[in-house]
């Protein structure tokens, strides 16, 4: 079965560098999320959207955006980097919030950024 | 707001011991309950979950009971394996309107053979 895609798996950026992390959701899923997970952390909510409108917003840096795009893949960009951006970065896929409530968001398997 | 908590790791048990993690929630409403599991090097993989109060959610032998009247969704196993040594995540969906998980801070395990 399709899961979801995250690309890059690894990346290496210095300070003050950009980066683009990108996120194909299980097919037919309309809803993303984004989070961040420090060395020895729970994941921390960034982002989310639904049907390519943002639907929520958690501790994102104003360094960072996000957008979905028409066919439903996400791209979180992260500019001015800092050495405190390292971590392993979550993308999760649902269908949104079905009629009894939530469906379960799966996970892709995270891009690690490290910046130097 | 809503919130999670799990029991501090790690926790260490011998091959066939029982496991209890414990998780609490805070949240209005009625969210939905989920364990994920993450391995070493590897994504987070959902568990198991239950959607309603008395719901009991199980796979590969872990079962985690959702009790609305003590907050609370443990997750238990009879006899773990070195296979299921992992970090364990609870994690509830938010009930205020908007799309988004909030996760305790993880449980780490470790099986010894």
């Amino acid at each position: 079965a399709a899961g979801v895609i995250q690309s890059p798996r690894h990346l290496i950026k210095e300070k003050r560098e950009t980066a683009t992390l990108k996120c194909y959701p299980i097919p037919r899923h309309d809803t993303v999320y984004w989070y961040q997970q420090g060395p020895g952390q729970d994941p921390q909510f960034l982002i989310s959207f639904y049907e390519k409108m943002q639907s929520d917003k958690g501790s994102i840096p104003d360094r960072f955006s996000a957008q979905q795009f028409s066919d439903y893949h996400s791209e979180l960009n992260m500019s001015s980097l800092e050495l405190g951006d390292s971590a392993l970065y979550f993308c999760a896929s649902s269908s949104g919030q079905g009629a009894r409530g939530w469906t379960e968001a799966f996970f892709g398997q995270g891009t690690r950024l490290t910046v130097v | 707001g809503n919130s999670v908590t799990q029991m501090e790791g790690p926790v260490t048990l011998s091959e066939e011991a029982f496991l209890t993690i414990n998780c609490t929630y805070t949240a209005t409403g009625y969210p939905s309950l989920f364990w994920y599991v993450q391995y070493p090097g590897e994504g987070l993989q959902l568990l198991l979950k239950a959607t309603k109060a008395d719901d009991k959610g199980s796979n590969k032998g872990f079962e985690a009971t959702y009790r609305k009247e003590t907050t609370s969704f443990h997750l238990e196993k009879g006899s773990v394996q070195v296979s299921d040594s992992a970090v364990y995540f609870c994690a509830l969906s938010d009930t205020s309107g908007t799309y988004k998980y909030i996760f305790g801070t993880g449980t780490r395990l470790k099986v010894l053979a």
